[in-house]
């Protein structure tokens, strides 16, 4: 089973529209998640850490259930800016290193 | 807004060569790493370093690799022998504390 499992896309969905965005991880002892974002060719960028109780920042809402180990994310209002690809990203006790879903392209269209 | 700087953007090499890639994280920035993405697939850890020696390192970080911070803002990854598989994009990040790292740019790799 792979470490970061996340459906590849494309979602290709209209400008205004709400797309959400899912992601499991099969490491229990998995400490902390993230929402990166990556266009093309170019390097992963911040878009939001992942904590339990859920949280917003703007049009984005991220979830997360440790029970199910399973990660969410929610664009409401889509912009055409928002075409990337959404990197699934977690990290476990003991170890600094950060774990990357291969990602789910997000195409959004006039 | 303070960046992780990497260069070059692009390297060529032939294969068997040796390739330093290098960045210059932010400054006040104690953590540092490289990740490199094959193209099509995605990014993969290579290597943590903290405290001026390399705290973790995965699989793919053999012999062939080094890292340096040879003064107080440069950090390189040296591959020794370069294989056509090394070929990639390579992101150096950074991170004031554990479990945050901003990224570099990257430097793609290409060996012949």
């Amino acid at each position: 089973r792979k470490e970061v499992e996340q459906d590849p896309g494309p979602f290709n969905v209209p400008e205004g529209a709400t797309v959400a965005f899912n992601c499991t991880y099969s490491n229990s002892a998995s400490q902390s998640f993230f929402w990166y974002r990556q266009d093309c060719r170019k390097e992963p960028k911040l878009l939001m850490s992942v904590y339990s109780s859920g949280n917003e920042d703007g049009r984005f809402t991220a979830q997360l259930n440790r029970a199910s180990q399973y990660i969410s994310l929610l664009i409401r209002d889509s912009k055409l800016s928002d075409s990337a690809t959404y990197l699934c990203v977690v990290n476990s006790r003991n170890t600094d290193k950060l774990i990357f879903g291969t990602g789910t392209r997000l195409q959004v269209f006039p | 807004e303070p960046e992780v700087t990497q260069t070059p953007s692009h390297q060529v090499t032939q294969m068997g060569q040796e390739v330093i890639l290098r960045c210059v994280p932010i400054s006040n920035h104690l953590y540092f790493y490289w990740y490199r993405q094959i193209l099509g697939q995605k990014v993969e850890f290579l290597v943590s370093f903290y405290n001026n020696e390399i705290s973790e390192k995965s699989e793919i970080f053999d012999d062939q690799f080094s890292v340096e911070r040879p003064d107080g803002s440069n950090f390189t990854l040296k591959i020794r022998s370069t294989k056509l598989e090394d070929s990639a994009m390579y992101f150096c990040a950074s991170g004031g504390q554990i479990n945050e790292q901003f990224f570099g740019p990257g430097t793609r790799l290409t060996v012949l």
